[in-house]
């Protein structure tokens, strides 16, 4: 069965400073891979996801994330955060043609000024 | 313009009732899911619907049963509400085989 890891479940950071989510996963066939952002009393936005081609995705907000086969991870990073960026993140994967998204338990990202 | 709704957006209700949750997409999808997020932000797919037939149906108690009246419309039914049962419950809807979901604001149910 599939499942997600997000190692960390709080990262708090200062403004300005580089950030990196940790997402790894466990599949055994090909998997498509995303993150999504929930700010605080919101729904789930879509982030950024990886399908194929480039391993390395980006986002229209700066971040951005890169699928590592080998090591069977997609690590979410932005060079320098803002304090708008204060959000839970999710790591989720998705197998097969039914769509059904396997997510990770989150990443609370603090952003502090 | 919102793409995915959902109401009510806030349910307090008593054990033992019964309680319905709406959702509808106007994106044209063909595909419509219905994940719980618990107490501690641990989301998890109950149901997908794709061209108004279930599809997935991940060992959800039977007092929960979703409706599809149309491709644009997924109510999520729940009976004999329990007290675990409290949780944000999100609807979200994709294109078949496009693996892009977009989520609802989602409706957070509460059972005293």
């Amino acid at each position: 069965a599939q499942s997600v890891t997000q190692l960390d479940s709080q990262v708090p950071v200062f403004e300005e400073a580089p950030v990196e989510l940790r997402c790894n996963y466990s599949s055994s066939v090909s998997v498509y891979l995303f993150w999504y952002v929930q700010y605080p009393n919101q729904g789930l936005q879509l982030l950024l996801k990886y399908l194929s081609g480039s391993t390395l995705v980006e986002s229209i907000n700066g971040f951005e994330a890169e699928f590592n086969k080998s090591q069977t991870s997609f690590h979410l990073r932005k060079p320098s955060v803002h304090i708008s960026d204060t959000a839970e993140y999710f790591c989720a994967v998705s197998e097969g043609s039914q769509g059904n998204l396997i997510f990770g338990k989150g990443t609370k990202l603090s952003v502090k000024p | 313009d919102t793409a995915v709704s959902q109401t009510p957006k806030y349910l307090v209700t008593q054990m033992g009732n019964d309680k319905s949750i709406k959702c509808e997409q106007n994106l044209g999808h063909d595909t419509m899911y219905w994940y719980k997020q618990d107490s501690k932000k641990f989301l998890k797919i109950m149901f997908s619907y794709n061209n108004k037939e279930l599809i997935i149906n991940e060992t959800v108690p039977n007092r929960f049963s979703p409706k599809s009246p149309d491709k644009a419309h997924l109510n999520l039914h729940i009976n004999s509400l329990e007290l675990g049962d409290s949780a944000v419950y999100f609807c979200a809807s994709s294109q078949w085989n496009s693996y892009e979901q977009y989520f609802g604001p989602g409706t957070r149910l509460t059972v005293t």
